[in-house]
């Protein structure tokens, strides 16, 4: 099926380090999400993002709409080492052909080193 | 806390054994969501329920089912299950079709 471009696949670095991940495609999407999955568990929402150029903050995470709406990044600074995980993006509306249905990035798998 | 319920976390069925795997919400959210998640892979939409109204997927194999008794529980059916059927299941709801959806915390299906 349909599936964003994330990247990177993976990263491993060093704990207060920061962390940039994006996502892009070829449709043009009306809401980015990111969720993280910690191993074992459901997604969880991390930020929603709802218009182009959209800039919105939830604690140390900061994440973009971009402007062609075709992309979005998510930052994290000084990392920690419970940002260990997996971050998938998720674009919905208009790309998705049916305008309620998530289409997901590949995921970015995050490993901190303390 | 109004939240996503899954039981069990953990199944362990037989080949071909019938199991049903159970969703519950405290959001009283309109739509709920079921996916297949397998490792190392974004979830997969299984197919979604606005209200009673059932919507599957294309891709959807018959050997899934699923029912919603009312709105706050969902089951997800699987009627005769392979070892390809071994994944994470998981549910998710959303206020509306096309408002943001949260998950909850999956069932961890082995088929032996």
């Amino acid at each position: 099926g349909q599936q964003l471009n994330q990247s990177p696949q993976s990263m491993f670095i060093q704990e207060g380090e920061d962390v940039s991940m994006n996502c892009t495609s070829s449709s043009i999407f009306n809401t980015w999400l990111w969720y993280k999955q910690d191993p074992g568990e459901g997604p969880v929402l991390l930020i929603a993002l709802y218009k182009a150029g959209e800039l919105t903050s939830n604690g140390r995470l900061t994440a973009q709409f971009g402007i062609t709406r075709k992309d979005s990044f998510l930052n994290i600074s000084a990392s920690i080492p419970s940002d260990v995980g997996i971050y998938f993006c998720a674009g919905q509306g208009m790309g998705s052909g049916n305008t309620g249905k998530l289409i997901f990035g590949q995921g970015t798998t995050l490993q901190v080193k303390p | 806390d109004a939240m996503v319920i899954q039981n069990p976390r953990y199944q362990v069925t037989q080949f071909g054994k019938p199991v049903t795997l159970s969703c519950s919400q405290t959001l009283n959210h309109n739509v709920m969501y079921w996916y297949q998640q397998k490792s190392s892979q974004a979830p997969k939409l299984l197919f979604h329920y606005y209200d009673k109204d059932f919507n599957n997927e294309a891709d959807t194999p018959d050997n899934f089912q699923s029912r919603r008794p009312n709105t706050s529980f969902c089951f997800l059916d699987i009627r005769s299950p392979g070892l390809g059927d071994a994944a994470m299941y998981l549910c998710a709801t959303s206020r509306d079709w096309g408002d943001e959806q949260f998950f909850g915390p999956g069932t961890r299906l082995t088929v032996l």
